[in-house]
Protein backbone atom coordinates (compact mmCIF):
# COMPACT_ATOMS: atom_id res chain seq x y z
CA UNK A 1 0.00 0.00 0.00
CA UNK A 2 0.85 3.37 -0.08
CA UNK A 3 1.70 6.13 1.93
CA UNK A 4 2.97 9.88 2.59
CA UNK A 5 4.44 10.71 6.03
CA UNK A 6 5.13 14.30 6.54
CA UNK A 7 7.36 15.27 9.50
CA UNK A 8 6.01 18.11 11.49
CA UNK A 9 2.10 19.76 11.03
CA UNK A 10 3.12 23.46 11.80
CA UNK A 11 6.97 24.79 10.65
CA UNK A 12 7.59 28.12 11.49
CA UNK A 13 10.30 30.13 9.53
CA UNK A 14 11.63 33.79 9.51
CA UNK A 15 11.05 35.98 6.76
CA UNK A 16 14.88 34.71 4.68
CA UNK A 17 15.26 31.66 6.34
CA UNK A 18 15.35 28.06 4.50
CA UNK A 19 12.29 26.43 4.17
CA UNK A 20 12.35 22.92 4.60
CA UNK A 21 9.21 20.55 4.86
CA UNK A 22 9.59 16.95 4.84
CA UNK A 23 7.73 14.23 3.14
CA UNK A 24 8.28 10.57 3.03
CA UNK A 25 6.54 8.19 1.04
CA UNK A 26 6.81 4.25 1.13
CA UNK A 27 5.22 2.47 -2.22
CA UNK A 28 6.64 -0.77 -3.31
CA UNK A 29 6.29 0.31 -7.49
CA UNK A 30 8.49 3.06 -8.61
CA UNK A 31 6.19 6.44 -7.43
CA UNK A 32 5.10 9.42 -9.16
CA UNK A 33 5.53 12.15 -6.57
CA UNK A 34 4.37 15.80 -5.67
CA UNK A 35 4.18 19.07 -3.77
CA UNK A 36 0.62 20.89 -3.58
CA UNK A 37 0.11 24.28 -1.82
CA UNK A 38 -3.35 25.32 -0.27
CA UNK A 39 -3.29 29.29 0.36
CA UNK A 40 -6.40 29.99 3.02
CA UNK A 41 -10.18 29.46 1.81
CA UNK A 42 -8.33 28.31 -1.50
CA UNK A 43 -8.03 24.61 -3.53
CA UNK A 44 -5.05 22.91 -3.61
CA UNK A 45 -2.20 24.51 -6.62
CA UNK A 46 0.66 21.75 -8.00
CA UNK A 47 4.11 23.03 -6.81
CA UNK A 48 5.57 20.64 -8.61
CA UNK A 49 6.32 16.95 -9.17
CA UNK A 50 8.52 14.39 -10.06
CA UNK A 51 8.18 11.27 -12.18
CA UNK A 52 10.75 10.34 -13.96
CA UNK A 53 14.50 11.50 -14.92
CA UNK A 54 16.21 14.26 -12.86
CA UNK A 55 15.98 13.79 -9.11
CA UNK A 56 16.06 17.73 -8.56
CA UNK A 57 12.89 19.34 -9.37
CA UNK A 58 11.90 23.04 -9.50
CA UNK A 59 9.04 24.36 -9.26
CA UNK A 60 6.91 27.73 -8.78
CA UNK A 61 7.73 30.48 -6.36
CA UNK A 62 11.36 28.91 -5.86
CA UNK A 63 10.54 26.08 -4.63
CA UNK A 64 12.66 23.05 -5.18
CA UNK A 65 12.36 19.04 -4.17
CA UNK A 66 14.68 16.08 -4.33
CA UNK A 67 13.97 12.41 -4.65
CA UNK A 68 16.03 10.33 -3.12
CA UNK A 69 14.87 6.49 -3.56
CA UNK A 70 17.20 5.43 -0.75
CA UNK A 71 15.66 7.02 2.03
CA UNK A 72 12.25 7.01 0.36
CA UNK A 73 11.95 11.01 0.79
CA UNK A 74 10.57 14.08 -1.19
CA UNK A 75 11.51 16.99 0.88
CA UNK A 76 10.47 20.29 -0.09
CA UNK A 77 12.78 23.51 -0.05
CA UNK A 78 12.84 27.39 -0.60
CA UNK A 79 16.70 29.00 -0.24
CA UNK A 80 15.14 32.23 1.47
CA UNK A 81 11.13 32.43 2.92
CA UNK A 82 8.48 34.93 1.94
CA UNK A 83 6.00 36.03 3.51
CA UNK A 84 3.58 35.24 0.89
CA UNK A 85 4.86 31.30 1.56
CA UNK A 86 2.93 31.17 4.67
CA UNK A 87 0.03 28.39 2.91
CA UNK A 88 -0.40 24.62 3.88
CA UNK A 89 1.67 22.38 1.89
CA UNK A 90 0.27 18.61 1.22
CA UNK A 91 3.17 16.20 -0.27
CA UNK A 92 1.28 13.63 -2.33
CA UNK A 93 2.43 10.43 -4.56
CA UNK A 94 0.79 8.37 -6.88
CA UNK A 95 1.64 5.17 -8.11
CA UNK A 96 0.69 3.02 -11.53
CA UNK A 97 0.48 -0.45 -12.10
CA UNK A 98 0.03 -2.12 -15.64
CA UNK A 99 -3.37 -2.91 -15.74
CA UNK A 100 -4.98 -0.50 -13.32
CA UNK A 101 -7.20 1.87 -14.16
CA UNK A 102 -6.45 4.34 -12.11
CA UNK A 103 -2.84 6.25 -10.85
CA UNK A 104 -4.34 7.36 -7.69
CA UNK A 105 -3.08 10.55 -5.14
CA UNK A 106 -2.27 9.52 -1.61
CA UNK A 107 -1.73 12.65 0.22
CA UNK A 108 -0.56 13.45 3.20
CA UNK A 109 -1.80 15.35 6.12
CA UNK A 110 0.07 18.47 5.15
CA UNK A 111 2.33 21.32 6.86
CA UNK A 112 0.87 24.38 7.83
CA UNK A 113 3.88 26.76 6.91
CA UNK A 114 4.45 30.04 8.64
CA UNK A 115 6.52 32.90 7.84
CA UNK A 116 7.75 35.23 10.98
CA UNK A 117 8.29 38.92 9.70
CA UNK B 1 -10.38 29.23 -19.14
CA UNK B 2 -12.19 27.99 -15.87
CA UNK B 3 -10.87 24.79 -15.40
CA UNK B 4 -12.35 23.44 -12.16
CA UNK B 5 -15.92 24.92 -10.91
CA UNK B 6 -17.46 24.23 -7.94
CA UNK B 7 -20.96 25.40 -6.50
CA UNK B 8 -21.69 26.28 -4.14
CA UNK B 9 -19.06 27.63 -2.22
CA UNK B 10 -20.66 27.77 1.26
CA UNK B 11 -23.59 25.90 2.70
CA UNK B 12 -25.09 25.48 5.86
CA UNK B 13 -27.36 22.38 6.50
CA UNK B 14 -29.94 21.13 9.26
CA UNK B 15 -29.44 17.24 10.43
CA UNK B 16 -30.93 15.32 8.02
CA UNK B 17 -31.58 17.87 5.12
CA UNK B 18 -30.55 16.57 1.77
CA UNK B 19 -28.15 18.70 -1.05
CA UNK B 20 -26.19 18.07 -4.25
CA UNK B 21 -22.53 19.59 -4.73
CA UNK B 22 -21.69 20.33 -8.48
CA UNK B 23 -18.35 19.99 -9.84
CA UNK B 24 -18.04 20.93 -13.39
CA UNK B 25 -14.23 20.97 -15.57
CA UNK B 26 -13.87 22.11 -19.03
CA UNK B 27 -10.95 20.31 -19.41
CA UNK B 28 -11.87 17.22 -20.86
CA UNK B 29 -10.67 15.01 -18.25
CA UNK B 30 -11.79 11.90 -18.17
CA UNK B 31 -11.23 10.89 -14.23
CA UNK B 32 -12.51 13.43 -11.39
CA UNK B 33 -12.76 13.14 -7.77
CA UNK B 34 -14.47 14.39 -4.78
CA UNK B 35 -12.19 14.91 -1.46
CA UNK B 36 -13.22 16.15 1.67
CA UNK B 37 -10.38 18.13 3.63
CA UNK B 38 -10.65 17.91 7.21
CA UNK B 39 -8.32 20.14 9.88
CA UNK B 40 -5.05 17.27 10.41
CA UNK B 41 -6.53 14.36 8.07
CA UNK B 42 -5.22 15.85 4.49
CA UNK B 43 -7.26 14.93 1.73
CA UNK B 44 -9.53 12.02 2.32
CA UNK B 45 -11.15 10.61 -1.27
CA UNK B 46 -14.78 10.21 -1.01
CA UNK B 47 -15.40 8.98 -4.42
CA UNK B 48 -14.06 8.84 -7.94
CA UNK B 49 -15.28 8.42 -11.55
CA UNK B 50 -12.91 6.88 -14.70
CA UNK B 51 -15.32 8.18 -17.18
CA UNK B 52 -18.53 9.41 -18.12
CA UNK B 53 -21.57 6.81 -16.09
CA UNK B 54 -18.97 5.05 -14.10
CA UNK B 55 -18.31 5.70 -10.36
CA UNK B 56 -16.27 4.30 -7.94
CA UNK B 57 -15.83 4.64 -3.37
CA UNK B 58 -13.09 5.95 -2.30
CA UNK B 59 -11.77 6.12 1.45
CA UNK B 60 -14.71 7.50 3.13
CA UNK B 61 -18.26 6.75 0.82
CA UNK B 62 -20.22 6.72 3.50
CA UNK B 63 -23.05 8.45 3.54
CA UNK B 64 -22.26 10.08 -0.24
CA UNK B 65 -23.48 9.12 -3.57
CA UNK B 66 -22.04 10.68 -6.62
CA UNK B 67 -22.97 10.34 -10.34
CA UNK B 68 -21.20 11.42 -13.84
CA UNK B 69 -23.68 11.73 -16.29
CA UNK B 70 -21.76 13.85 -18.30
CA UNK B 71 -17.98 14.06 -18.69
CA UNK B 72 -17.29 17.31 -17.82
CA UNK B 73 -19.89 17.10 -14.34
CA UNK B 74 -19.57 15.31 -11.29
CA UNK B 75 -22.08 15.35 -8.62
CA UNK B 76 -21.28 14.42 -4.76
CA UNK B 77 -25.13 13.80 -2.88
CA UNK B 78 -25.49 13.92 0.80
CA UNK B 79 -28.86 12.45 1.21
CA UNK B 80 -29.19 13.11 5.03
CA UNK B 81 -26.63 15.00 5.94
CA UNK B 82 -24.73 14.57 9.60
CA UNK B 83 -22.74 16.67 11.96
CA UNK B 84 -19.94 14.57 10.98
CA UNK B 85 -20.05 15.35 7.46
CA UNK B 86 -19.05 19.18 8.35
CA UNK B 87 -16.30 19.42 6.12
CA UNK B 88 -14.60 21.22 3.22
CA UNK B 89 -15.12 19.41 0.01
CA UNK B 90 -12.78 19.61 -2.73
CA UNK B 91 -13.39 18.20 -6.62
CA UNK B 92 -10.61 17.71 -8.58
CA UNK B 93 -10.14 16.15 -11.97
CA UNK B 94 -6.98 14.28 -13.99
CA UNK B 95 -6.64 13.63 -17.89
CA UNK B 96 -5.84 10.30 -17.50
CA UNK B 97 -5.05 7.96 -14.68
CA UNK B 98 -4.29 10.63 -12.55
CA UNK B 99 -0.07 9.93 -12.49
CA UNK B 100 0.81 13.20 -13.20
CA UNK B 101 -1.66 15.09 -11.03
CA UNK B 102 -4.77 16.74 -10.78
CA UNK B 103 -6.37 19.99 -10.70
CA UNK B 104 -8.18 21.17 -7.70
CA UNK B 105 -11.17 22.83 -7.57
CA UNK B 106 -11.70 26.25 -5.37
CA UNK B 107 -13.66 23.68 -2.57
CA UNK B 108 -17.29 24.20 -0.68
CA UNK B 109 -17.19 25.07 2.85
CA UNK B 110 -20.55 22.64 3.47
CA UNK B 111 -21.47 23.59 8.13
CA UNK B 112 -24.38 20.96 9.64
CA UNK B 113 -25.96 21.77 12.65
Amino acid sequence: AQSVTQLGSHVSVSEGALVLLRCNYSSSVPPYLFWYVQYPNQGLQLLLKYTTGATLVKGINGFEAEFKKSETSFHLTKPSAHMSDAAEYFCAVSVYRRGSTLGRLYFGRGTQLTVWP
Amino acid sequence: NAGVTQTPKFRVLKTGQSMTLLCAQDMNHEYMYWYRQDPGMGLRLIHYSVGEGTTAKGEVPDGYNVSRLKKQNFLLGLESAAPSQTSVYFCASSYSTGLYGYTFGSGTRLTVV
